[in-house]
């Protein structure tokens, strides 16, 4: 199967500074998608990353996809209160009937 | 309009009952799955259903068992309850071809006490 590590496991980052949450996979990633949880609530969808160099921005969020590396990373640029939370990382699992198979997450808290 | 809802949000129990939390999406969506999210906030599937096949995760105990009433429903049963399945449980749908992503519910944490 394949496996997600993600890094850094936890974060504190000062508000407006710049931060990267890296997720490598132990297969070619062909596919991958990061999602969002809030402290006790559900996954917010970020961004889906299909091809190999694509980029993607939302807001002040940024992904990337290098399948040589096999590896994505996800960008928060001057970073605020509201991206406080667990960030995951997804590859859908064929032998799972293509569910997501997530990374341990990455918890991200912004201090003022 | 929620697209994935998800019942109870939460729901406390003994040891030994049987339970079961209702999960409902109105995307139109073919594929329905279901999660388990530990204390450690891993994220682990535990079914994943179409109207074609269930996949079940080999490491789910068999005391889970999905039921899917028509193709917008996949409710989770769970007989015999123990402590250890105090956990938050996730539903989520997809199309079958995955374009547009996952659409997860909001969660039901379930405590066996």
């Amino acid at each position: 199967s394949q496996e997600l590590e993600q890094s850094p496991q936890s974060l504190i980052v000062q508000e407006g500074k710049n931060l990267t949450i890296n997720c490598t996979s132990s297969k070619t990633l062909y596919g991958l998608y990061w999602y969002k949880q809030k402290y006790g609530e559900g996954l917010i969808f970020l961004m889906m990353l299909q091809k190999g160099g694509e980029e993607k921005s939302h807001e002040k969020i940024t992904a990337k996809l290098d399948e040589k590396k096999q590896q994505s990373s996800l960008h928060i640029t001057a970073s605020q209160p509201s991206h406080a939370g667990i960030y995951l990382c997804g590859v859908p699992s064929p032998g799972s009937g293509y569910a997501l198979n997530f990374g341990k997450g990455t918890s991200l808290l912004v201090t003022p | 309009d929620t697209a994935v809802s998800q019942t109870p949000k939460y729901l406390v129990t003994q040891m030994g009952n049987d339970k079961s939390i209702k999960c409902e999406q109105n995307l139109g969506h073919d594929t329905m799955y279901w999660y388990k999210q530990d204390s450690k906030k891993f994220l682990k599937i535990m079914f994943s259903y179409n109207n074609k096949e269930l996949i079940i995760n080999e490491t789910v105990p068999n005391r889970f068992s999905p039921k899917s009433p028509d193709k917008a429903h996949l409710n989770l049963h769970i007989n015999s309850l123990e402590l250890g399945d105090s956990a938050v449980y996730f539903c989520a749908s997809s199309r079958a071809d995955r374009a547009y992503g996952y659409t997860f519910g909001s969660g039901t944490r379930l405590t066996v006490v």
